[in-house]
């Protein structure tokens, strides 16, 4: 069975970091595309970052460019999104997704709130 | 980054037909098609459809989809009182190297 389970997330203060980690059962993330979404509250989906097979091409969105590296670690099976100098803005819930054509599995969400 | 189109609500009567639409342009939805997602409140996106025009393992039938142009569309029938939710088209944009999402549809069972 295919499972995301994601960890991180937090209250964090504007210009600090926090990592995102999206653990993978049920499937090799080497093997395929892995992305990161976004919603902030009350809002729609937001695509955050790809990163493609074998960690070749990554792809951001331009107000996270600079700021969010995604990575997998092939030796645990998972996918981390690396966030920095983060704005209030950047507050929502990231869930990880397999891509697979369209994204077809997903995490549970984290909850990334930037607050003073 | 420019998203897909979507209408922002939909309504329609227990056990009728709705179809949602998504429009986009030649680098997206008119070139790899859109994929379509359920979302419940509080809870992740659902894949319905693929756009590699697959529906997943474990959707209803009564899910389809379609595609004209740049203008992809999703078909529910015999609507039931779950398929109340938020509705997302996604592609992947070729020209700008980035998946793109609309704004969502949230759909009413009256």
């Amino acid at each position: 069975e295919v499972q995301l389970v994601q960890s991180g997330g937090g209250l964090v203060q504007p210009g600090g970091s926090l990592r995102l980690s999206c653990e993978a059962s049920g499937f090799t993330v080497s093997r395929y595309w892995m992305t990161w979404v976004r919603q902030a509250p009350g809002k729609g989906l937001e695509w955050v970052a790809t990163i493609q097979l074998d960690g070749s091409e990554e792809n951001y969105v331009d107000s996270v460019k600079g700021r969010f590296t995604i990575s997998r670690d092939n030796a645990k099976n998972s996918l981390h999104l690396q966030m920095n100098s983060l704005r209030v803005e950047d507050t929502a819930v990231y869930y990880c997704a397999r891509e697979n054509w369209s994204p077809d599995y997903w995490g549970q969400g984290s909850l990334v709130t930037i607050s003073s | 980054q420019a998203g897909l189109t979507q209408p922002p609500s939909v309504s329609k009567g227990l056990g009728q037909t709705a179809t949602l639409t998504c429009t986009g342009n030649s680098n997206n939805v008119g070139n790899q098609g859109a994929g379509w997602l359920q979302q419940h409140q509080g809870h992740p996106p659902k894949l319905l459809w693929s756009n590699n025009y697959n529906r997943p393992s474990g959707i209803s039938e009564r899910f389809s989809a379609s595609r004209s142009g740049n203008t992809a569309s999703l078909t529910i029938t015999g609507l039931q009182p779950e398929d109340e939710a938020d509705y997302y088209c996604s592609a992947w944009d070729s020209s700008l190297s980035a998946r793109v999402f609309g704004g969502g549809t949230k759909l009413t069972v009256l």
